[in-house]
């Protein structure tokens, strides 16, 4: 499987962060569809994901302004993240779970830098 | 949220030595523990799922252990390009979701 991370690379404070993962060279279909973030110089921050079917889960510290969607019939999920600020600023990976925890394919990951 | 707790944060040590990273939970996760491995500018990659199964093309001295809240990732004999940060990943049931450690960087002694 292959991943492509897209959406702007800047977003004004307050605004919408919007990004989306295309798979492609296998299925998407009964998978876990992760977002992952790194901010500049930090660790790994787990986002949120969505299942095949719809279902979602998030961070808690995120889940007030996070949504994620998967739309299978185009094989590609997204991310949107509502009122931004600096501290968003961060280097954001998709990823499939192959299995529990087993981040198994990676995106090569986009940097959002958050800014007016 | 299950926190996940990641010691030592930094090691140093000479290449052919063995390392051994701490991963501790706040509550049990069963083994739905992973171990990454990230190199500068690079994107992470899977080393152990299910705490101690090595993921495909993995060398054979890295190895994982543990269950509940206790789990370990050890480096038989460090290589120069094992020099990395380290970083564990659960999976919980309830609430459904994942954390990551803070990471352990190994660094060249």
């Amino acid at each position: 499987v292959q991943l492509q991370e897209s959406g702007p690379g800047l977003v004004k404070p307050s605004e919408t962060l919007s990004l989306t993962c295309t798979v492609s060279a296998g299925s998407i279909g009964s998978y876990y569809w992760s977002w992952i973030r790194q901010p500049p110089g930090k660790g790994l921050e787990w986002i949120g994901y969505v299942h095949s079917s719809g279902s979602t889960s998030y961070s808690p510290s995120l889940k007030s302004r996070v949504t994620i969607s998967i739309d299978t019939s185009r094989k590609h999920f997204s991310l949107r993240l509502r009122a931004v600020t600096a501290a968003d600023t961060a280097l954001y990976y998709c990823a499939r779970e192959g299995g529990p925890a087993a981040f198994d394919d990676w995106g090569q990951g986009t940097l959002v830098t958050v800014s007016s | 949220e299950i926190v996940l707790t990641q010691s030592p944060a930094t090691l140093s040590l000479s290449p052919g030595e063995r390392a051994s990273l701490s991963c501790r939970a706040s509550q049990s996760v069963g083994s739905y523990l992973a171990w990454y491995q990230q190199k500068p500018g690079q994107v992470p990659r899977l080393l152990i799922y299910n705490a101690s199964n090595p993921a495909p093309g993995i060398p054979a001295r890295f190895s994982g252990s543990g269950s509940g809240t206790d789990f370990t990732l050890t480096i038989s004999s460090l290589e120069p390009e094992d020099f990395a940060v380290y970083y564990c990943l659960q999976r919980s049931r309830w609430p459904p979701g994942l954390t990551f450690g803070g990471g352990s960087k190994v660094e060249i002694k």
